[in-house]
């Protein structure tokens, strides 16, 4: 069965440091990548997502993620992160066929100003 | 102002007692899901609509039950069958043909 896997549960960084989130998953055909952020009291929103194309994918508020289809990874990156990036980030794929998404367990972020 | 509405936000109940959980989209999109979401678990899909009529079980469907009558509707029942009721529950709705899911703010039900 599919999978998604994202390796770090809970991170704590201080404003200003570089953030990523890794995001492995185990389908091998072709899938659709995407990041949610949950914001605390917030709606689940979508961050970015990868279809095709320019495997770097920019998203909302300087986040980017790289799609690296030999390690089945899409990583998400923000080179300085600010006490607003406090959120719950996960990682969801679908496949060609599946018309349901599969999450990851979810990333908790902490920024402390 | 488009978009999804979960009501109520909180819910309290006694074990034993079913619960129906409110969704509704002005969005026009023709799918919706359920998920439920515990800590350290991430969400994990329960039922999800493609069409008005028709819904399809999740991967933890066991001990609830949903409708489809309209197309803005998709209400969540949780039955007493469901051994672990307390949670987050999310809904969700996409357009056909998109692959974004749009979520509501979320209904978080206590059972004791």
């Amino acid at each position: 069965a599919q999978s998604v896997s994202q390796h770090n549960h809970h991170v704590i960084l201080s404003e200003a440091a570089s953030l990523e989130l890794g995001c492995n998953y185990s389908y091998g055909g072709t899938v659709n990548l995407f990041w949610y952020v949950q914001y605390p009291g917030q709606h689940l929103q979508l961050l970015l997502k990868y279809f095709s194309g320019d495997p770097l994918v920019k998203g909302i508020k300087g986040f980017e993620a790289e799609f690296i289809k030999s390690k089945f990874s899409f990583n998400l990156r923000k080179p300085s992160v600010q006490w607003s990036d406090t959120a719950e980030y996960f990682c969801a794929v679908k496949d060609g066929n599946n018309r349901k998404l599969i999450w990851g367990l979810g990333t908790s972020l902490a920024v402390n100003p | 102002d488009g978009g999804i509405t979960q009501s109520p936000k909180y819910l309290f109940r006694k074990e034993g007692q079913n619960v129906t959980l409110s969704c509704e989209q002005n969005l026009n999109h023709d799918a919706m899901y359920w998920y439920r979401q515990d800590p350290g678990q991430g969400l994990r899909l329960i039922y999800y609509s493609q069409i008005v009529n028709d819904f399809q079980k999740g991967d933890i469907a066991e001990g609830y039950s949903v409708s489809r009558e309209k197309k803005e509707s998709f209400p969540l029942t949780v039955t007493s069958a469901q051994k672990n009721p307390t949670a987050f529950y999310l809904c969700a709705s996409k357009l056909e043909g998109s692959y974004e899911q749009y979520f509501g703010p979320g209904t978080r039900l206590t059972v004791t």
